[in-house]
């Protein structure tokens, strides 16, 4: 199975700040049809996660731009710039490209 | 809009069974591989299950800590998922969600909780 590594496990951020989260896997995310089938979730407090970016920097509907991803092959970057507190939850990356599919361990993102 | 309404969750003892469905609406149902998601307390994301569409034979897949116990079944009549659970042990104690895309729609989830 490919393994997704993310880091750091957790941050502790003031509003307004920017902040990146990297995600590593085992071995290429790139899929035969030449696309990277590499996702961010966000799961606020007490909630569904919920699909923030897809296939590496493609941002779902409704999520502000203040939210960018980066990346390719095996390594990828979260950015969010300037925090809002609406932004604090646990984030995952998600590989689709090599069944099983699999999750990073997460990051949460706090408030200092 | 899309939704995806997880039902039947609730506390069984250990070894018992408990069945869980999902309702979807606002896609072509018959046409999406559907799958659920388990997030133990506190911790993090586990693919459970998966099924495929009709063309696809219904294919399923398990993983390895729940293969041989759970079932994963659809019926597209109904747009309808189910998770048969069968055997279960107190790890089993999870909020299962169902998910399509794989991971573009999530439903609420479902706690189920295997306690003696």
């Amino acid at each position: 199975d490919v393994v997704m590594t993310q880091t750091p496990p957790s941050l502790s951020v003031a509003i307004g700040q920017s902040v990146s989260i990297s995600c590593k896997s085992s071995q290429s995310l790139v899929y035969s049809d030449g696309k990277t089938y590499l996702h961010w979730l966000l799961q606020s407090p007490g909630r569904s996660p919920k699909r923030l970016i897809y296939q590496v920097s493609n941002l779902g509907s409704g999520v502000p731009d203040r939210f960018s991803g980066t990346g390719s092959q095996k390594d990828f970057t979260l950015k969010i710039s300037r925090v809002e507190a609406e932004d604090l939850g646990v984030y995952y990356c998600a590989q689709t490209t090599h069944f099983p599919y699999t999750f990073g361990a997460g990051t949460k993102l706090e408030l200092k | 809009a899309v939704q995806l309404v997880e039902s039947g969750g609730g506390l069984v003892q250990p070894k018992e069974s408990l069945k869980i469905s999902c309702a979807a609406s606002g896609f072509t149902f018959s046409n999406a591989a559907m799958y659920w998601v388990r997030q133990a307390p506190g911790k993090g994301l586990e693919w459970v299950a998966r099924i495929r569409t009709k063309p696809n034979n219904y294919a399923t897949y398990y993983a390895d800590s729940v293969k041989g116990r759970f079932t994963i079944s659809r019926d597209d009549s109904k747009s309808m998922v189910y998770l048969q659970m069968d055997n279960l042990k107190t790890e089993d104690t999870a909020m299962y969600y169902c998910t399509a895309g794989p991971v573009d729609y999530w439903g609420q989830g479902v706690m189920v909780t295997v306690s003696s």
